[in-house]
C-alpha cells in the first residue's frame, strides 16, 4: 500500500531557530513530491521536487529529494512566527495525478 | 481570477440528511479532486476526475458520489450524512498536461454532521 510518512508530527521552536522537516514515502508510481503550507485554510504550494539532489529554494525555505532513499526534507532557517503552520508533504502518482498526503507536521514558532 | 471556489463554506447537517458540495475552477484545468481532512490525518482523496466525463474513486469513496458537470465544475454529494463524515472538504484542480503544474486548492467547506 502506498504511503507517505512525515516526522516529527509537531515541533515547537523559538524565532531564529532552524528546523528540518522530514518526509519519507513508499509510492509505486512516483511522479513528484510536493510540499504545502497550511494555515487554517487551504494548503498553499511551496515546492515540487522531481529529481534527486537538486535543491529548491525560496527565501528562507529550501527542500531536497533523495529518490534512492525515498525521502525529502524541508528546511526553514531563521524561523519567524509567521512560519507557524501545518506543513504537508504529498507524493503525486504518475498516471492519475492523485496526491498521497502525509499526516502533516505542525510547527509552532514562539517569539 | 478566482481560482478554485467552493460553496458552502460551512454546513451543519443532521444524520441522514443529504447535501451537495459545489466546486468550480476558472483555470481551464482538466483534472479535479475532492479531499477530506481530519485532525492528524493529512488530506485523503475521496474522488477525482482526470478529465471531463470521467470520475474515479480515491482512497475513501464510501458514502459519497460525484458529478463532473462540465470542465469547470465538480460536485460532491452526500446522500445520507453520517457523523463520521464530519470533516473539512477541499476541492482541487490541476492541468496535468504540464509536468511542472501542481494542484490548486479551494478554501474548503467545514461540514458538521450531528
Amino acid at each position: 500500500e502506498d504511503k507517505v510518512v512525515q516526522s516529527p508530527l509537531s515541533l515547537v521552536v523559538h524565532e531564529g531557530d532552524t528546523v528540518t522537516l522530514n518526509c519519507s514515502y513508499e509510492v509505486t508510481n512516483f511522479r513528484s513530491l510536493l510540499w504545502y503550507k497550511q494555515e487554517k485554510k487551504a494548503p498553499t504550494f511551496l515546492f515540487m521536487l522531481t529529481s534527486s539532489g537538486i535543491e529548491k529554494k525560496s527565501g528562507r525555505l529550501s527542500s531536497i529529494l533523495d529518490k534512492k532513499e525515498l525521502f525529502s526534507i524541508l528546511n526553514i532557517t531563521a524561523t519567524q512566527t509567521g512560519d507557524s503552520a501545518v506543513y504537508l508533504c504529498a507524493v503525486e502518482e504518475f498516471n492519475t495525478g492523485k496526491l498521497i498526503f502525509g499526516q502533516g507536521t505542525t510547527l509552532q514558532v514562539k517569539p | 481570477n478566482a481560482g478554485v471556489t467552493q460553496t458552502p463554506k460551512f454546513q451543519v447537517l443532521k444524520t441522514g440528511q443529504s447535501m451537495t458540495l459545489q466546486c468550480a475552477q476558472d483555470m481551464n484545468h482538466n483534472s479535479m479532486y475532492w479531499y477530506r481532512q481530519d485532525p492528524g490525518m493529512g488530506l485523503r482523496l475521496i474522488y477525482y476526475s482526470a478529465s471531463e466525463g470521467t470520475t474515479d474513486k480515491g482512497e475513501v469513496p464510501n458514502g459519497y458520489n460525484v458529478s463532473r458537470l462540465n470542465k469547470r465544475e465538480f460536485s460532491l454529494r452526500l446522500e445520507s450524512a453520517a457523523p463520521s463524515q464530519t470533516s473539512v472538504y477541499f476541492c482541487a484542480s490541476s492541468d496535468r498536461r504540464h509536468h511542472t503544474d501542481t494542484q490548486y486548492f479551494g478554501p474548503g467547506t467545514r461540514l458538521t454532521v450531528l
